[in-house]
């Protein structure tokens, strides 16, 4: 079945520090993908998301590429905030597309 | 545009007890979905509705049930409660029914503890 498979954190950075996280996935066919963020106490914020192979999600200054030779979906910023702080997870929606598969997050600390 | 809705946000009940939880989604939303998450689990699909039928279902025992009404509304149910059914209960909207490029929207969950 669809799997996501993400680094574990937690992820501790100063401010205006690089983020990655990375995130492979196992599927059959071509799946959609995504970023969501949870903050404290709140529910899931899609992040961003790409549909294709190549494609690129971007938002609020996070990007992430659709790698189907490397089944991957890493995501990137290149100047982290404190307000950055939260857990993020990566997803998948396949051909079926009937439900949304996680991975199991990974937080990330900012500190000042 | 309102968000989604979950009723009510924390939740405390004794094991054997059952419990009712409510979504409402973003207006003009059709299509309902659940997930639980936990620590141990993770996020995990439960079920989804659309024009008020169960069109998919995840792993869970039959003590989970769902419903959705001719608004969108949707709630689920949990009986018979065990320790580990405490969770974040989800609930996420989409426009239409779910398909491979769709966004779903989620609410801020209901937190319920078993005790």
């Amino acid at each position: 079945g669809d799997s996501v498979t993400q680094m574990e954190g937690p992820v501790t950075l100063s401010e205006e520090a690089f983020l990655t996280i990375n995130c492979t996935y196992t599927a059959t066919g071509y799946p959609s993908l995504f970023w969501y963020v949870q903050y404290p106490g709140e529910g899931l914020q899609l992040l961003l998301k790409a549909t294709k192979a190549d494609d690129k999600g971007s938002n609020k200054g996070f990007e992430a590429t659709y790698r189907k030779e490397t089944t991957s979906f890493h995501l990137e910023k290149g100047s982290v905030q404190v307000s950055d702080s939260a857990v993020y997870f990566c997803a998948l929606r396949g051909a079926a597309g009937n439900k949304l598969t996680f991975g199991g997050g990974t937080r990330v600390l900012v500190k000042p | 545009k309102a968000g989604v809705t979950q009723t009510p946000r924390y939740l405390i009940k004794t094991r054997g007890q059952q419990v009712t939880l409510s979504c409402s989604p973003i207006s003009g939303h059709r299509s309902v979905s659940w997930y639980q998450q936990t620590p141990g689990q993770g996020l995990q699909f439960l079920f989804e509705y659309f024009s008020e039928t169960q069109r998919n279902k995840g792993n869970f025992p039959g003590r989970f049930s769902g419903r959705q009404f001719s608004n969108s509304r949707s709630e689920m149910n949990v009986s018979t409660l065990e320790l580990g059914d405490s969770a974040l209960y989800l609930c996420a909207s989409s426009p239409r029914q779910e398909s491979i490029n769709t966004e779903a929207f989620f609410g801020q969950g209901t937190r319920l503890t078993v005790v």
